[in-house]
């Protein structure tokens, strides 16, 4: 069955530090596809990033990264030099293309927040 | 381009009273989602359209119907709410079912006394 794990339910850093987002996923389907969903104190649910299973390269947007490890059913999520503006809930997301229900499962999100 | 949107933004409703949660999309796109979002359980997926004319019952449907009569639209329905059903409720669209990315609309905070 498909299950996101976040097991960090709330970081509190200082502004500037570097901050990993950890992500753990459990499918048995061999092509499925992950996301990154931001969720800031306004409410509304921000799409960051989606990779599919056969691509394993990290990918890097700015100061977000993002690692993906099949071997370890990973895909964490790292904030460079973070920022205020980027406290906010973060949601890692799975979903499985051939499933009946055609939908994605989300983590419980962990609550990020960045202290001045 | 508006996206999605969701109608009303919040509201409080009485026991026993029968309420619509309206969702439209501007994106032409196939599939739409209703999800509620409580505290600690991420977001949860009620009922979801793969086209217009189809429905399907994610993983908390009861106490909740869908119809999807065309693209654009896909009305959420509390026959008899509960004090349970107090939550936010967000709806969403992908181009197609699956893999393809949701994008959401603002969200309605529902509060059932």
């Amino acid at each position: 069955a498909q299950k996101v794990t976040q097991a960090q339910t709330e970081i509190s850093v200082v502004e500037k530090e570097d901050v990993t987002l950890d992500c753990v996923y459990e499918t048995r389907d061999t092509t499925y596809y992950l996301f990154w969903y931001k969720q800031p104190p306004s409410g509304e649910l921000v799409f960051l990033i989606r990779r599919n299973s056969f691509d394993e390269q990290n990918e890097i947007s700015g100061r977000y990264s993002w690692n993906f490890q099949k071997s370890t059913s990973s895909f964490n999520f790292t904030i460079t030099a973070s920022q205020v503006v980027d406290s906010a809930v973060y949601f890692c997301a799975l979903s499985e293309p051939h499933s009946s229900a055609s939908k994605i499962i989300f983590g419980s999100g962990t609550r990020l927040s960045i202290r001045p | 381009i508006a996206g999605i949107t969701q109608a009303p933004t919040s509201q409080i409703l009485a026991a026993g009273r029968r309420m619509t949660l309206r969702c439209t999309q501007d994106m032409r796109h196939n599939a739409m989602y209703w999800y509620r979002q409580d505290l600690g359980l991420g977001l949860r997926l009620i009922h979801y359209s793969n086209t217009a004319g189809t429905t399907g019952k994610g993983e908390v449907p009861d106490g909740y119907s869908v119809s999807r009569a065309n693209t654009d639209d896909f009305p959420l329905t509390l026959a008899s709410a509960v004090p349970s059903q107090t939550s936010v409720y967000f709806c969403a669209s992908s181009e197609s079912g699956g893999e393809d990315t949701q994008y959401f609309g603002p969200g309605t905070r529902l509060t059932v006394l």
